[in-house]
């Protein structure tokens, strides 16, 4: 219960398109769903949350989707950079925080 | 901009010796977490501090880590005596008391287990 499923381990997407990554929870006292951004040797950083309360959340060309019901959300890249290759992480926060296992993003140049 | 301070970056040291690592947290952040990271995996949270008090250390392998937050600042995570298997990035975040999913992560240290 209180796991934090993600998918895929890894994606390979063209310079330009949309980068997609899914996460999905079980337990529903979670209120808080961070992405975090890992590049190599250095330690994840926070990209962008949502709180349960609202579907969608864009800063930029980073989008959360959220859907309570389905306990599903997910994260857009959109025109996805080579910069955006790094390794993308979801957690699930509430008394405590639990971290999906990571998608390792390469983005073609 | 604040970070947080982590040393050393990289540490190799030979099993059954004794290891610790130091971490610095944002000014004011009253939450601190060591996390421990193996090549290709999501961290994972060895103990989380509320000030000076553990508040979770469930996942800690009390017989060989220890951590302390005596002044309720800067923390020491140690092991005694090193395994193998601890070979993995040994990640320090902090946060504010309320945003415990806003966590401010250092840079790390690389541990190797020889």
């Amino acid at each position: 219960q209180q796991q934090v499923k993600q998918s895929p381990q890894s994606l390979i997407v063209q310079k330009g398109g949309i980068s997609i990554i899914n996460c999905a929870y079980e337990n529903t006292a979670f209120d808080y769903f961070p992405w975090y951004q890992q590049f190599p040797g250095k330690g994840p950083a926070l990209l962008i949350a949502i709180r349960p309360d609202v579907s969608e959340k864009k800063e930029g060309r980073f989008t959360i989707s959220f859907n309570k019901s389905a306990k599903q959300f997910s994260l857009h890249i959109m025109d996805s950079q080579p910069g955006d290759s790094a390794t993308y992480f979801c957690a699930a926060s509430g008394d405590k925080i639990i971290f999906g296992k990571g998608t390792r993003l390469h983005i073609l140049p | 901009e604040a970070e947080v301070a982590q040393s050393p970056r990289y540490k190799i040291t030979e099993k059954s010796q004794a290891v610790a690592f130091w971490c610095d947290p944002i000014s004011g952040h009253a939450t601190l977490y060591w996390y421990r990271q193996i090549l290709g995996q999501g961290p994972e949270l060895l103990v989380q501090f509320q000030d000076e008090s553990v508040v979770d250390d469930s996942q800690l392998p009390k017989d060989r880590f220890s951590a302390e937050r005596l002044k309720g600042v800067d923390s020491t995570l140690k092991i005694q005596p090193a395994e193998l298997g601890d070979s993995a990035m040994y990640l320090c975040a902090s946060s504010t008391r309320q945003g415990l999913g806003e966590q401010y992560f250092g840079p790390g240290t690389r541990l190797t287990v020889t």
